[in-house]
């Protein structure tokens, strides 16, 4: 059972213009969300956060959005830049008291000049 | 970034055969994980720790062991490596808020 859904595979923007990437979950119980970044060969890498007790959280250009009523989160990026280009995991942890992670399937995101 | 290394990066066993992975970090973290990534799965967790000699099973477990005999050391085995542990393999270690993650093991068993 995929507790963290991303349902989109891939994704294709042109430059300059706005990435959403969009995150699903189930458990109730999860309270803390994050988005990593992964490149070929390398590991993942965290991008940003977000706190249940929030609904949006921003960082210069990447900002989350919670809407923890429909168990949904989205990652938006502007402006996209080709070196945005990567695979994004959507990932959720409830607090059990150490950072035991549940990850998503990861959306593809291709950003073209 | 955080001090996580693995070893080896790449590996081609054979079926039956033994591995081990190695995860060093120098960042002192108690806790330590292994994960692994497949296409259409993300990233699962395999198996955790949260002190020396102290592990815990996660969602995928089946067919591998875990060893922490020192605080900076996270071993993973594959007693008898079966084709369906084909896969990538990342080690990651817990700081605050987050999780920062290894470069990975590509290992491939035929």
């Amino acid at each position: 059972d995929q507790q963290v859904k991303q349902n989109s595979p891939s994704l294709s923007v042109q430059e300059g213009r706005i990435s959403i990437l969009n995150c699903d979950y189930t458990n109730s119980m999860f309270d803390y969300f994050l988005w990593y970044k992964k490149y070929p060969a390398e590991g993942p890498t965290f991008l940003i956060s977000i706190s249940s007790i929030k609904d949006k959280n921003e960082d210069g250009r990447f900002t989350v959005f919670l809407n923890k009523s429909a168990k949904h989160l989205s990652l938006h990026i502007v402006p996209s830049q080709p070196g945005d280009s990567a695979v994004y995991f959507c990932a959720a942890s409830a607090n059990t008291g150490f950072q035991k992670l549940v990850f998503g399937t990861g959306t593809r995101l291709l950003v073209s000049p | 970034d955080a001090g996580i290394t693995q070893s080896p990066r790449h590996k081609v066993t054979e079926t039956g055969t033994p591995v081990t992975l190695r995860c060093h970090q120098t960042e002192n973290h108690r806790y330590m994980y292994w994960y692994r990534q497949d296409p259409g799965h993300g990233l699962r967790l395999i198996h955790y720790s949260y002190g020396v000699k102290d592990t815990d099973k996660g969602e995928v477990s089946d067919g591998y062991s875990v060893s922490r005999s020192k605080t900076e050391d996270f071993l993973l085995t594959l007693e008898s490596a079966t084709s369906s542990q084909t896969s990538v393999y990342f080690c990651a270690i817990g700081l605050t808020d987050t999780q920062y993650f290894g470069p990975g093991t590509r290992l491939t068993v035929l």
